[in-house]
């Protein structure tokens, strides 16, 4: 596609449910960031991957976090038990660089998470 | 780890009127970008500026590296111009940081 895609574009789930929301890179963008904006903050920084490896996982809250992008293109970011806390939106942005070395990110529209 | 600051936190502008943004950051970065989130939430690239002056229509941006600021100047306000923007940047590793924004509305 033309952008960075992601879906849902929304998901309420009740506390305790597993989420999984999946993000479609720009093709051949090698570098994969995910993202996570609380209400009228900006983005913070989960984890990177460059194609198909986990460089950095610093940013993931707890260990009920957990992403992939086993071909090193589709990501999926699971959350496992969801809590209130992790009602925000997740972004999704994709890079033709290197995160830290040439890193112009383009971002998908993101997908609201509300845990009831 | 570096500390990313953008300055005014909200600014309220009359349509035509022209404003600057700004971003200092505390270290010295190797990429940044400038992002306009619409009211639908959509991050919309701007600028990527690590160092020098860009333009684009309306929109101009300068970071001055050495001095750890960069500059976002927006002329002829418009209505769409509202939203928040972004000062996003990265110090050589993995990380990027986001700073909290600044809030514009354009009044009709």
């Amino acid at each position: 596609g033309a952008g960075v895609s992601q879906s849902p574009r929304y998901k309420v789930a009740k506390r305790g449910q597993d989420v999984a929301l999946r993000c479609d890179p720009i093709s051949g963008h090698v570098s994969l960031f995910w993202y996570q904006q609380a209400l009228g903050q900006g983005p913070e920084f989960l984890t990177y991957f460059q194609n198909e490896a986990q460089l950095d996982k610093s940013g993931l809250p707890s260990d009920r976090f957990f992403a992939e992008r086993p071909e090193g293109s589709v990501s999926t970011l699971k959350i496992q038990r969801t809590q209130q806390e992790d009602s925000a939106v997740y972004l999704c942005a994709s890079s033709t660089g290197l995160a830290g070395v040439y890193n112009e990110q383009f971002f998908g529209p993101g997908t609201r998470l509300t845990v009831l | 780890g570096i500390q990313v600051e953008q300055s005014p936190p909200d600014l309220i502008l009359q349509e035509g009127a022209n404003s600057t943004l700004r971003c200092n950051f505390s270290d010295s970065v190797n990429n940044l970008q400038w992002f306009h989130q619409n009211p639908w939430g959509q991050l919309i690239n701007l600028f990527y500026i690590p160092s020098g002056t860009k333009q684009n229509g309306r929109l101009s941006a300068t970071t001055v590296a050495t001095e750890r600021y960069s500059l976002l100047y927006i002329s002829s306000s418009q209505t769409t111009d509202s939203g928040v923007y972004f000062c996003a940047v990265d110090t050589g590793g993995f990380k990027t940081i986001f700073g909290a924004g600044t809030r514009l509305f354009v009044k009709a």
